[in-house]
């Protein structure tokens, strides 16, 4: 099945800076979507970006099908951007999730 | 954004209980799972379920799991003696076969 990997693992920022969190995958995939994991464990869908690039706000994600990988790109951090980022790919039916990015923005 | 629903947001029970958790799926959508988060690890895949029967089942889905999809709208987990081990935070999924997969918020199952 389709592996997903995920860098980096930990991330400390401060307030006002920019990130870019990577995530890998083994296998062509149909769908690969974004998420960020809220303090109360919550999954908030940022981005479905099979192909291509898309933005919404200060976030912006890129997908490269054919090279396998996914970037998501934070600008202008802030506190309640902190949380656990999880990107995820779809083979055929399933999504299987990476093992996630832990941001820590501090002020 | 269209939602899914779960049902307990939390639910403490004592080992060798069982516990059903339920998911309201988005209406018209074909494809349901189930995944399971141990607290600090990733999401691991439980189960999808299509046209009223399972599609496929990872290996930690064994015979104390069961699903099932009630009355048309509804989509249970049950777990039907619950270990220790079985403390997670459980989500349900919800997909029409296009685009987006979306996930409900989750219900916490602590194991005492």
């Amino acid at each position: 099945g389709i592996q997903v990997e995920q860098s980096p693992p930990d991330l400390i920022l401060q307030e006002g800076a920019n990130s870019t969190l990577r995530c890998n995958f083994s296998d062509s995939v149909n769908n690969l979507q974004w998420f960020h994991q809220n303090p109360w464990g919550q999954l908030i869908n940022l981005f479905y970006i099979p192909s291509g690039t898309k933005q919404n706000g200060r976030l912006s994600a890129t997908t490269v099908a054919t090279e396998r990988y996914s970037s998501l790109y934070i600008s202008s951090s802030q506190t309640t951007d902190s949380g656990v980022y999880f990107c995820a790919g779809r083979g055929f039916q399933k999504l299987v999730f990476g093992t996630g990015t832990r941001l820590l923005v501090s002020p | 954004e269209p939602e899914v629903t779960q049902t307990p947001s939390h639910q403490v029970t004592q080992m060798g209980q069982e516990v059903i958790l339920r998911c309201v799926p988005i209406s018209n959508h074909l494809y349901f799972y189930w995944y399971r988060q141990i607290l600090g690890q990733k999401v691991e895949f439980l189960v999808s379920f299509y046209n009223n029967e399972i599609s496929e089942k990872s290996e930690i889905f064994d015979d104390q799991f069961s699903v099932e999809r009630p009355d048309g709208s509804n989509f249970t987990l049950k777990i039907r003696s619950t270990k220790l081990e079985d403390s997670a935070m459980y989500f349900c999924a919800s997909f029409s076969g296009f685009n987006t997969i979306y996930f409900g918020e989750g219900s916490w199952l602590t194991v005492v």
